[in-house]
């Protein structure tokens, strides 16, 4: 069965810091991968999406994400974290030729000043 | 843009009464999903609709009830409530006719709804 994996329930970085958020999934091919973020009280907002070509996409808020067929990993990346980055963040899979979308357990992120 | 907007933000019922949730949104899509979020739980679907007209189950649809009444406007409704759906509830759209694709999702702001 598909599913999704965030192996980290929280993370705290400090400002100026470098972020990577895990995301693992198990699929039989290559899904439709997303990352989303929530803000408190809000609703989710699409940061980045692979489908397919290069495995190094790019999103909104400077974050970009790899996706490496061989680990089934498609972790979240920051270079440099702003105190507006604390939030959590969701990876989802689509799953092709279905209505599904699975959605991981989230990772919330701390950003110290 | 108004994008997905859901109606009410926040609502407390008591065991055994019903409500409706609202959703709409303004840009065109064909597919629209309810989810509801618990802590360390995701999201989990409830219902979904695939274009308009036709509406399917998810993984969680035992207690609720959609209906989508256009293309806009997909509501979700609670007949009689309990403890067990205390959660916070999301409406989503997308371009696509229904299969997951590589469109994502746009998602209202969502309701919490407190059932005591």
């Amino acid at each position: 069965a598909q599913s999704v994996t965030q192996p980290d329930i929280h993370i705290t970085v400090s400002e100026g810091a470098s972020l990577e958020l895990r995301c693992n999934y198990s699929y039989g091919a290559t899904p439709y991968l997303f990352w989303y973020v929530q803000s408190p009280g809000q609703g989710l907002q699409l940061l980045l999406k692979y489908f397919s070509g290069d495995t190094l996409v790019q999103g909104i808020k400077g974050f970009e994400a790899e996706f490496k067929r061989s680990q089934s990993s498609f972790n979240l990346r920051k270079p440099s974290v702003h105190w507006s980055d604390a939030a959590e963040y969701f990876c989802a899979v689509g799953v092709k030729g279905t209505y599904k979308y699975i959605f991981g357990t989230g990772t919330r992120l701390k950003v110290l000043a | 843009n108004a994008g997905v907007t859901q109606t009410p933000k926040f609502q407390v019922l008591k065991t055994g009464q019903s409500m409706t949730l609202q959703c709409a949104q303004d840009m065109n899509h064909n597919s629209m999903y309810w989810y509801r979020q618990d802590p360390g739980m995701g999201l989990r679907l409830i219902y979904y609709s695939a274009s308009e007209g036709t509406t399917d189950k998810g993984e969680v649809p035992n207690g609720y009830n959609v209906s989508r009444l256009n293309k806009r406007e997909f509501s979700l409704r609670l007949e009689s409530a309990a403890p067990s759906q205390t959660s916070v509830y999301f409406c989503a759209s997308t371009q696509s006719g229904g299969t997951a694709d590589n469109y994502g999702y746009t998602f209202g702001s969502g309701t919490r709804l407190t059932v005591v």
